[in-house]
């Protein structure tokens, strides 16, 4: 099974702040891989999709990069609306796997 | 608009056995595969299974193997989770959600349902 190690498990940041998060898979699985948020109560959203390209609807301020087993999705400046949860999910091989999630909090 | 609507959900004893239900709208429900996740209370996500779009395939994870099952009815367009010799640890809320299963991720997980809750417990 691949493993989705994701970092940090939670970070503390301010409105406008850069914030970074990171998903390293055990193997490559290419460019197989999203990006979701999460708030409370409600299901997840997903931001990113194969890797890089941003879903429709979703604010520019979000990115993601990578391609075989190094991921990273940036916030470029933290809005209040985007403390949540984080949670990437690699899709290239049975069975899936999340990591283990990303809270952002208010600092 | 595409939307998917779980139903079902419930307390249920150890043990038991229960059905939950997604119920797909707006999209061509037979040209996708569908996948079950579930969060317990306070976790994180996990990947329960998947059935490929026309329902010959199948694929679970090793925690729910042998216990539960995935079927659909592509003339209904609804997606099924049979739940069997449920465990304390089976309590979560359980999604749907659905994937192209074509090489660009466009539709892969876009769109996910609300969630049924379950809680096994005596």
């Amino acid at each position: 099974d691949i493993q989705m190690t994701q970092s940090p498990s939670s970070l503390s940041a301010s409105v406008g702040d850069r914030v970074t998060i990171t998903c390293r898979a055990s193997q490559g699985i290419r460019n197989d891989l999203g990006w979701f948020q999460q708030k409370p109560g409600k299901a997840p959203r997903r931001l990113i999709y194969a890797a890089s390209n941003l879903q429709s609807g979703v604010p520019s301020r979000f990115s993601g990069s990578g391609f075989g087993t190094e991921f990273t999705l940036t916030i470029s400046s933290l809005q209040p609306e985007d403390f949540a949860t984080y949670y990437c999910l690699q899709h290239n091989n049975y069975p899936h796997t999340f990591g283990q999630g990303t809270k952002v909090e208010v600092k | 608009q595409e939307q998917l609507v779980e139903s079902g959900g419930g307390v249920v004893q150890p043990g038991r056995s229960l059905r939950l239900s997604c119920a797909a709208s707006g999209f061509t429900f037979s040209s996708y595969g569908m996948h079950w996740v579930r969060q317990a209370p306070g976790k994180g996500l996990e990947w329960v299974g998947v059935i490929w779009y026309d329902g010959n395939n199948k694929w679970y994870a090793d925690s729910v193997k042998g216990r539960f099952t995935i079927s659909r009815d592509n003339s209904k367009n609804m997606l099924y989770l049979e739940m069997n010799s449920l465990r304390a640890e089976d309590t979560a809320v359980y999604y749907c959600a659905r994937d192209r299963m074509d090489s660009s991720g466009l539709d892969v997980f876009d769109i996910w349902g609300q969630g049924t809750m379950v809680t096994v417990s005596s």
